[in-house]
């Protein structure tokens, strides 16, 4: 089935930086997502992105698809930033998950 | 338009019991899945129903089950509870191509 690998599994921020979060999938895939899991568990949808590049405030996402990796960009962090970062792609009815990104960012 | 509301938030429950958690996806969805999230195993698929038929299944003993209602509520259900069912339990909704949209959880805790 589809492997997908997300990388770094931990990333330390000073607030106000600009951070970069990978995922590499091993097959072609119709869409892709990534969220963003709050303290309380909940996953939270930030993007949507089959191809190409999304931006939304001070986050943003680009997927190659032909070359099998998507990217989210976060600039500017703060704190509320921290957390887990997840991206997904749906294979036969479910999603495959990568193993998550856990970001904090400290004052 | 409302989201995915899972209930309950929270679960404490004896081992050997059952328990059943219920999931109300968004209004016109009809995909409904679920997924265990432990510390050791990541996020993990369990099932997803459609239009009331169970369409996909993930690698989880029989212990395990679900079912989705004519308005495609969803309900699952873990029967005879072990330590290791211990964990966040999430459901999705999806329709087509639009994503999928998550609830906020049942955290069941066996003790």
């Amino acid at each position: 089935g589809i492997q997908v690998e997300q990388s770094p599994p931990d990333l330390i921020l000073q607030e106000g930086a600009n951070s970069t979060l990978r995922c590499n999938f091993s097959d072609s895939v119709n869409n892709l997502q990534w969220f963003h899991q709050n303290p309380w568990g909940q996953l939270i949808n930030l993007f949507y992105i089959p191809s190409g590049t999304k931006q939304n405030g001070r986050l943003s996402a680009t997927t190659v698809a032909t070359e099998r990796y998507s990217l989210l960009y976060i600039s500017s962090s703060q704190t509320t930033d921290s957390g887990v970062y997840f991206c997904a792609v749906p294979n036969t009815g479910k999603l495959i998950f990568g193993q998550g990104t856990t970001l904090q960012v400290k004052p | 338009k409302a989201g995915v509301t899972q209930t309950p938030r929270y679960l404490i429950k004896t081992r050997g019991q059952q328990v059943t958690l219920s999931c109300s996806p968004i209004s016109g969805h009809r995909s409904v899945s679920w997924y265990q999230q432990t510390p050791g195993q990541g996020l993990q698929f369990l099932f997803e129903y459609f239009s009331e038929t169970q369409r996909n299944k993930g690698n989880f003993p029989g212990r395990f089950s679900g079912r989705q209602f004519s308005n495609s509520r969803s309900e699952m259900n873990v029967s005879t509870l072990e330590l290791g069912d211990s964990a966040l339990y999430l459901c999705a909704s999806s329709e087509g191509l639009a994503g999928y949209t998550f609830g906020s959880g049942t955290r069941l805790t066996v003790v």
